[in-house]
This record gives structure tokens, C-alpha cells and sequence, in this order.
């Protein structure tokens, strides 16, 4: 089975500062990675996904995300980030379209104004 | 895009009781459905995976009496949740894959509070 490991649970950063959220699959295959971010008492929205091509992946809201096959990364980044971003992040792995997905422990951004 | 939708997105019942959440894909239809459920402060934990019309394959753990998923149409599962505790308290959240759409989209998600 897959794992994915999200480092830092919590993640605090300044208005306007850079976001980095990081994440780390376990798979001996390339799998289909996501990053999801929920707000309270809602469901999970798609910020980007990677299947193939290009590993720099461009999602909504300023998200990027870049697969590093040699390092078994997908690391979420936002140059300047908003009061809004505040959230909880998931990063999400799928073996294939169809499959299941193998979800992360999540992080918590928190904005500083 | 493609929507899937949860009802109720809230429901609270008395413990012993049976709750029924539905899972709909609105405008594809979905090969297989997957239901997760969300501890609180807790990432998504994978329940059941339910091809239409085939008996769902439960993950480890999750007792399939209590509960109890039917996928009894390409835009429809339920999950009953059998005679709750508060410990079955939970956010489930669903998802819906379609075969033709290659993608896998996810439901809203259904607060279960049980007193």
C-alpha cells in the first residue's frame, strides 16, 4: 500500500510570505499525486494534480506543486500568501485513475497577519 | 466540471439508531464510489470501495454489518450507519470515479453527530 508522509502538522507563516507545504509518497511506481485543501466543516477541494508530463504542476488560487520522482516529493508552494489560504492541506496519492486514494495526516496553515 | 453531492450534509441521531447518507454523482456516471470517514483533526481514512451493482470490499477494520453500503446505481450510493454510538460520530466523505471521465471527484461530505 501507499503512505504518504505530510512533514509539520502545523505550518504558520506570514501575510504575503511563502507558503511550503511538503509531502512525501512511499510507491516504487510514479503514482497520481494530489494536494486537496479543506476548510472547517467542509469537503476537499482540488488545488492541482500531477499524472503525467510536466513535473511543475500550476493549480488554483497561486498553488504549484513540482513532482521530484528522485526524491519521492510533491511539495505544495505559494509565493505570497493570503489570510484566506488558511486551511488544512492534504496531500493525496492514487496507484491509477479509479483507485483509491492514500491520504496524508494534514497540514495546518495558519496566515499571521 | 463534474459534481457529487452528499445528503444530508448535516444529521444528528439518537444512539441506536440508523442513519442513511447518500452519495449522488450528479452528471456522470459513477463506475465505483469510495466512502472515507474523517476523525477530527485527522486525515481521511479509506472505508469501503462499492463497484455498481457488486457487493462492497470493506478495508480492514470496518465492520461491514454496521456499516452497510449499497451502490445500487451508476449515480447513487448509500452508507447506512446501523445502530450508532457517539463513537461512530464522524465527517464521511464520499467519492465517485467515472470511467469515462477518468477522474475522481469528491463529495461534500455528511457531518454524523450521535448523542
Amino acid at each position: 500500500a501507499q503512505s504518504v508522509t505530510q512533514l509539520g502538522s502545523h505550518v504558520s507563516v506570514s501575510e504575503g510570505a511563502l507558503v511550503l507545504l511538503r509531502c512525501n509518497y512511499s510507491s516504487s511506481v510514479p503514482p497520481y499525486l494530489f494536494w486537496y485543501v479543506q476548510y472547517p466543516n467542509q469537503g476537499l477541494q482540488l488545488l492541482l494534480k500531477y499524472t503525467t508530463g510536466a513535473t511543475l504542476v500550476k493549480g488554483i488560487n497561486g498553488f504549484e506543486a513540482e513532482f521530484k520522482k528522485s526524491e519521492t516529493s510533491f511539495h505544495l508552494t505559494k509565493p505570497s500568501a493570503h489570510m484566506s489560504d488558511a486551511a488544512e492541506y492534504f496531500c493525496a496519492v492514487s496507484e491509477r485513475t479509479g483507485n483509491q486514494f492514500y491520504f496524508g495526516t494534514g497540514t495546518s496553515l495558519t496566515v499571521i497577519p | 466540471g463534474a459534481v457529487v453531492s452528499q445528503h444530508p450534509s448535516r444529521v444528528i441521531c439518537k444512539s441506536g439508531t440508523s442513519v442513511k447518507i447518500e452519495c449522488r454523482s450528479l452528471d456522470f456516471q459513477a463506475t465505483t464510489m469510495f466512502w472515507y470517514r474523517q476523525f477530527p483533526k485527522k486525515s481521511l481514512m479509506l472505508m469501503a470501495t462499492s463497484n455498481e451493482g457488486s457487493k462492497a470490499t470493506y478495508e480492514q477494520g470496518v465492520e461491514k454489518d454496521k456499516f452497510l453500503i449499497n451502490h445500487a446505481s451508476l449515480t447513487l450510493s448509500t452508507l447506512t450507519v446501523t445502530s450508532a454510538h457517539p463513537e461512530d460520530s464522524s465527517f464521511y466523505i464520499c467519492s465517485a470515479w467515472g470511467r469515462a471521465l477518468g477522474e475522481q471527484y469528491f463529495g461534500p461530505g455528511t457531518r454524523l453527530t450521535v448523542t
